[in-house]
């Protein structure tokens, strides 16, 4: 079956620049979709699309895609950015999710 | 404002049965597709299920079929999750969340409930 791979852990500098990226080959045909969920709360819709952020989405958040491969930057990371972070997408016969990836800002 | 609200979950043995419920208000509840996910103690998120707008297209994780079933009903703005047989790896918070159709290819899940907690232990 398919599936949406993430790396386990990244970390970023308070400031700095750092790219989250999902594999899997149902991104070849849809877009992923990112959300942020911190702990206690609810996941939260930061991307979509070629690069969509909902209202209220800073605009340091911003996506991209290619080939099997979608990235999430997020640029001058701030310590509320630390958070899980989860990409989707659909595929054939449903829904996917990535494994989530843990983003430490330090 | 948009808001769902699930409700229903609770201790079940295993074996059992539960039904969830998701109350939707501040949109036009008929006219999206609905899903549930849920997300096991300090694991990542798993999509249950999906419906669409008038239940005509009904899709299920391979981990789900055969013992869960979702449904709606549109003229009370709800979602339901019927889930039979449970086993303890169905242990999860289970959140509903709207299908947002953004574009061609693009099928994010824009608005999401806080989470019903559903514990099968014995």
């Amino acid at each position: 079956s398919s599936e949406l791979t993430q790396d386990p852990a990244v970390s970023v500098a308070l400031g700095q620049t750092v790219r989250i990226t999902c594999q899997g080959d149902s991104l070849r045909s849809y877009y992923a979709s990112w959300y942020q969920q911190k702990p206690g709360q609810a996941p939260v819709l930061v991307i979509y699309g070629k690069n969509n952020r909902p209202s209220g989405i800073p605009d340091r958040f911003s996506g991209s895609s290619s080939g099997n491969t979608a990235s999430l930057t997020i640029t001058g990371a701030q310590a509320e950015d630390e958070a899980d972070y989860y990409c989707n997408s659909r595929d054939s016969s449903g829904n996917l999710f990535g494994g989530g990836t843990k983003l430490t800002v330090l | 404002e948009v808001q769902l609200v699930e409700s229903g979950g609770g201790l079940v043995k295993p074996g059992g049965s539960l039904r969830l419920s998701c109350a939707a208000s501040g949109f036009t509840f008929s006219s999206y597709s609905m899903n549930w996910v849920r997300q096991a103690p300090g694991k990542g998120l798993e999509w249950v299920s999906s419906i669409s707008s008038s239940s005509s297209y009904i899709y299920y994780a391979d981990s789900v079929k055969g013992r869960f079933t979702i449904s709606r009903d549109n003229a009370k703005n709800s979602l339901y999750l019927q889930m039979n047989s449970l086993r303890a790896e169905d242990t999860a918070v289970y959140y509903c969340a709207r299908d947002f159709i953004a574009g061609s290819g693009s099928y994010p899940f824009d608005y999401w409930g806080q989470g019903t907690l559903v514990t099968v232990s014995s």
